[in-house]
């Protein structure tokens, strides 16, 4: 099946500062791409959905200028999460799709532990 | 709208024997059925999906699921389960018209020696 690469796969970061996550579709181009969140023993949490060299979508109650997504091109798409405060610890997501493929499966990358201390 | 119910957060059962996870849905469209597993500490896997066709899908070690439109049901099958399939399993549903996954909350399968 197609590989999505998520880097890094941990991080520790200070209170206030930003933490860039990434998420590269490794052997297909991805014209969708998702990222959620997943608190411990719970379901993921779509965050926003980004189409590549358009402006992401997000849900509601997302903070759009906290976690700041950017989806340059089809094999690569970046979450930032600015000035990062410990409620901002959590398991990040991101999954793929190539919609031109018609229907597919959504393939998922190693998700990222980010802990904010 | 469309929504996923799993109605077992934890399922405890002794190896070799059979299990079933239920999963249940609603839409207002069409939609295709996934199940994915996820290991500690890892992103999900695809275990499963259907899409079209037979309403019976299996995987490659040995689960299946089978799709129920009247009953709006995809639940997932093991007839003897191991201890290797201890771990987090999500029914999700994508609609036809869109790109969107909507997962339910997640069962908790422990395989018990």
């Amino acid at each position: 099946g197609a590989v999505v690469s998520q880097h890094p796969s941990r991080v520790i970061c200070k209170s206030g500062t930003s933490v860039k996550i990434e998420c590269r579709s490794l052997d297909f181009q991805a014209t969708t791409m998702f990222w959620y969140r997943q608190f411990p023993k719970q379901s993921l949490m779509l965050m926003a959905t980004s189409n590549e060299g358009s402006k992401a979508t997000y849900e509601q109650g997302v903070e759009k200028d906290k976690f700041l997504i950017n989806h340059a091109s089809l094999t690569l798409s970046t979450l930032t999460v600015t000035s990062a405060h410990p409620e901002d610890s959590s398991f990040y997501i991101c999954s793929a799709r190539d919609l031109r493929k018609g229907v597919g499966e959504a393939f998922f990358g190693q998700g990222t532990r980010l802990t904010v201390v | 709208a469309q929504s996923v119910t799993q109605l077992d957060s934890q399922v405890p059962v002794f190896e070799e024997a059979p299990v079933e996870l239920r999963c249940n849905y609603s839409s207002s469209v069409s939609v295709y059925l996934f199940w994915y597993v996820q290991y500690p500490n890892q992103g999900l896997q695809l275990l499963l999906k259907y899409l079209s066709g037979s309403t019976l899908v299996e995987s490659i070690n040995g689960f299946e699921a089978e799709f129920n439109k009247s009953q709006t049901s995809f639940h997932l099958r093991k007839p003897s389960v191991h201890i290797s399939d201890t771990a987090e399993y999500f029914c999700a549903v994508s609609p036809n018209t869109g790109n969107q996954f909507y997962f339910g909350t997640g069962t908790s399968l422990t395989v018990i020696p």
